[in-house]
């Protein structure tokens, strides 16, 4: 089983809706983010949570809100979609500590989910 | 803030060598990763440097010089299959160790 599931995997919606995605993941890790990627612009972070109390803007956070409703889950909504919304998003996590290869933060990616807004 | 900057793409041959490179420009420098991701997949972890030198793990190796703001992926014996982007990430300890992600480097393999 995969340790960072995101559902849905993609999405089409129009313009105005409201849109949630869902991030769960199995590592135990406490630190959570959510990117979206662009062509051109690479990745880009919108939100992150370093616990289940702790929540953070990223660069791009206008237009999204987020909830971290257990260490395990952090989802992310569009409260009016756009059509500049369309993208690629990810979710992620790391550990605070040491990982097992001895890196800092590394991130560990879910599969993504393709949005697009008409 | 932070800067990061790499080429946009690189082609090399089958069996050849490359070099990607990549300048970043940041405050209080906590480790440079490098990720992969083929096309419409997620980015996964292939290296990182903390300090300065070369760390090498099979075909893949980084490299990182802090006090130039530099560091580069070589990819040996290239194979079809390391068609993908590249992208070079800083953490800094500014804001809690989060990673900041260049553009990413389109790798195309050529027979």
């Amino acid at each position: 089983d995969a340790d960072v599931t995101q559902t849905p995997r993609n999405r089409i919606t129009k313009t105005g809706k409201r849109i949630m995605l869902e991030c769960s993941q199995t590592k135990g890790h406490d630190r959570m983010y959510w990117y979206r990627q662009d062509p051109g612009l690479g990745l880009r972070l919108i939100y992150y949570s370093f616990d289940v109390k702790d929540i953070n803007k990223g660069e791009i956070s206008d237009g999204y809100s987020v909830s971290r409703q257990a260490q395990a889950k952090f989802s992310l909504s569009l409260e009016s979609a756009i059509p500049n919304q369309t993208a690629l998003y990810f979710c992620a996590t790391s550990d605070q500590g040491l990982s097992p290869k001895g890196t800092y933060n590394e991130q560990f990616f879910g599969p993504g989910t393709r949005l697009t807004v008409l | 803030g932070q800067n990061i900057d790499q080429p946009t793409e690189m082609t090399a041959t089958e069996g050849a060598i490359v070099q990607i490179n990549c300048t970043y420009q940041t405050s209080g420098f906590n480790g440079l990763f490098w990720y992969q991701q083929h096309a419409g997949e997620a980015p996964t972890f292939l290296s990182y440097n903390v300090l300065d030198g070369l760390e090498e793990k099979g075909r893949f190796s980084s490299f990182l010089s802090r006090s130039k703001g530099y560091s580069y992926l070589l990819l040996k014996e290239l194979q079809m299959k390391d068609s993908a982007s590249y992208l070079c990430a800083v953490s800094s300890t500014g804001g809690g160790n989060k990673l900041t992600f260049g553009t990413g480097t389109q790798l195309k393999v050529e027979l």
